[in-house]
């Protein structure tokens, strides 16, 4: 079982709130985990979007729109990555990653398409 | 400006090897840890190797351990990814990554190379 599982994709409206899931191999607690989130468009290296562990724990990138926030879901171990007010350019793929017994793991990402 | 540069991809032969370097420029390089990151083609991402500022911590993926080497020169504000017993599978384009915070290595990564692509067929 991969330590971080993300839907491959997910389709939403143009101004609709899109939720991202990234949930945790059983036996990692997310509420111990710092989760990161990457967006990719095609032919481009990933940008940063933010970081989520807690309400008090959190950062979001540089010029990243509030648009886009982290939250958890502790009953499904997941983190969640919140688009509100979908717009085209949000189109693009998605990754989380966490720190992991010294290693760097990414999720598999959701290609998100927006129509 | 913060720019990184990868060079060094290319063709190889299964088996061979390859040396993938970073260029860094625009901000204090001995500061920050980097990591290199790869993407299969049509796949995702991958974390491949981390290094420290200081160069003294290293980090690998199980996929590469034993056969890649990452480095550090901070006189020249570079880092390398030495690959040896290539496969198939290692074909990717090769991103190098900084860090976001300095002289931490388990933290974000806010800067990102336009990737070197490395393919490994016969």
């Amino acid at each position: 079982q991969a330590v971080l599982t993300q839907p491959s994709s997910l389709s939403a409206s143009p101004g609709a709130s899109a939720s991202l899931t990234c949930t945790l191999r059983s036996g990692i607690n997310v509420g111990t985990y710092r989760i990161y989130w990457y967006q990719q468009k095609p032919g481009s290296p990933p940008q940063y979007l933010l970081r989520y562990k807690s309400d008090s724990d959190k950062q979001q990138g540089s010029g990243v729109p509030r648009r886009f926030s982290g939250s958890k879901d502790a009953s499904a171990n997941a983190g969640i990555l919140l688009i509100s007010g979908l717009q085209s350019e949000d189109e693009a793929d998605y990754y989380c990653m966490i720190w992991h017994s010294d290693a760097w793991v990414f999720g598999g990402g959701t290609k998100l398409t927006v129509l | 400006e913060v720019q990184l540069v990868e060079s060094g991809g290319g063709l190889v032969k299964p088996g061979g090897s390859l040396r993938l370097s970073c260029a860094a420029s625009g901000f204090t390089f001995n500061s920050y840890s980097m990591n290199w990151v790869r993407q299969a083609p049509g796949k995702g991402l991958e974390w491949v190797s981390s290094i420290s500022s200081s160069g003294d911590y290293i980090y690998y993926a199980d996929s590469v351990k034993g056969r890649f080497t990452i480095s550090r020169d901070n006189a020249k504000s570079s880092l390398y990814l030495q690959m040896n017993s290539l496969r198939a599978e290692d074909t990717a384009v090769y991103y190098c990554a900084r860090v976001g915070e300095q002289l931490v290595v388990a933290t974000y990564f806010d800067y990102w190379g336009q990737g070197a692509l490395v393919i490994v067929s016969s």
